[in-house]
């Protein structure tokens, strides 16, 4: 089925650990993004990529790297995780048109990650 | 600036009764709008959106929104709520992009539904 996918699904870390979120999708988007949900704080945007080779930084970007591979590909990485991740984490692309997204966007299903 | 205002973060509903989940927007610009709905443990599905023409949307699972242009708002019904409509939902518009993406979210409500 077309959409986005994400891996893992399910993460542990030790304070200080590094891993990388990866996220891919099929739908041929422009846009991709990277949010976190923290219960209370509803959907926080990471980073976000408009298009192949750029990136730019949304509302919470400290302690974090992001990396648009290619079209398809926006990977998310934590350097040295802090318990202040623990978090679910969700990627979404969408077709940006005229500056807007016409369709909205498509979410994956999330990692949860917790730090210890 | 584009913002988005859901009113409530807790609505309960007895099964069979309408659900009413308010929306409120601003927006320099004609707004694009999107319901979506977040299931226990799942990403957010999109249930319906508006951007040109009809200003009542029908989406899936029974629901529909009204686009009101003078009031700013975008409101979410379903005549009767059933106990699989138990969700978080939430309201967002579009933006040009910019620090918060290329939509706004709001803060979410999540919906209870009483046998």
């Amino acid at each position: 089925n077309a959409g986005v996918t994400q891996t893992p699904k399910f993460q542990v870390l030790k304070t200080g650990q590094s891993m990388t979120l990866q996220c891919a999708q099929d739908m041929n988007h422009n846009s991709m993004y990277w949010y976190r949900q923290d219960p209370g704080m509803g959907l926080r945007l990471i980073y976000y990529s408009a298009s192949e080779g750029t990136t730019d930084k949304g509302e919470v970007p400290n302690g974090y790297n992001v990396s648009r591979l290619n079209k398809r590909e926006f990977s998310l990485r934590l350097e040295s995780a802090a318990p202040s991740q623990t978090s679910v984490y969700f990627c979404a692309s969408s077709s940006v048109q005229g500056q807007r997204p016409h369709s909205g966007y498509t979410f994956g299903s999330g990692t949860r990650l917790t730090v210890v | 600036a584009q913002s988005v205002t859901q009113l409530g973060s807790h609505v309960s509903v007895s099964e069979g009764a309408l659900v009413l989940l308010r929306c409120n927007y601003s927006s320099s610009v004609p707004p694009y709008l999107f319901w979506y709905v977040q299931y226990p443990n799942q990403g957010l599905q999109l249930l319906l959106k508006y951007t040109t023409g009809a200003t009542l949307v029908k989406g899936i699972n029974g629901f529909e929104a009204e686009f009101k242009k003078s009031e700013t708002s975008f409101h979410l019904t379903k005549p009767s709520a059933h106990m699989s409509d138990a969700a978080e939902y939430f309201c967002a518009v579009s933006t040009y992009g910019g620090s918060q993406g290329n939509l706004i979210f709001g803060k979410g409500t999540k919906l209870s539904v009483k046998p």
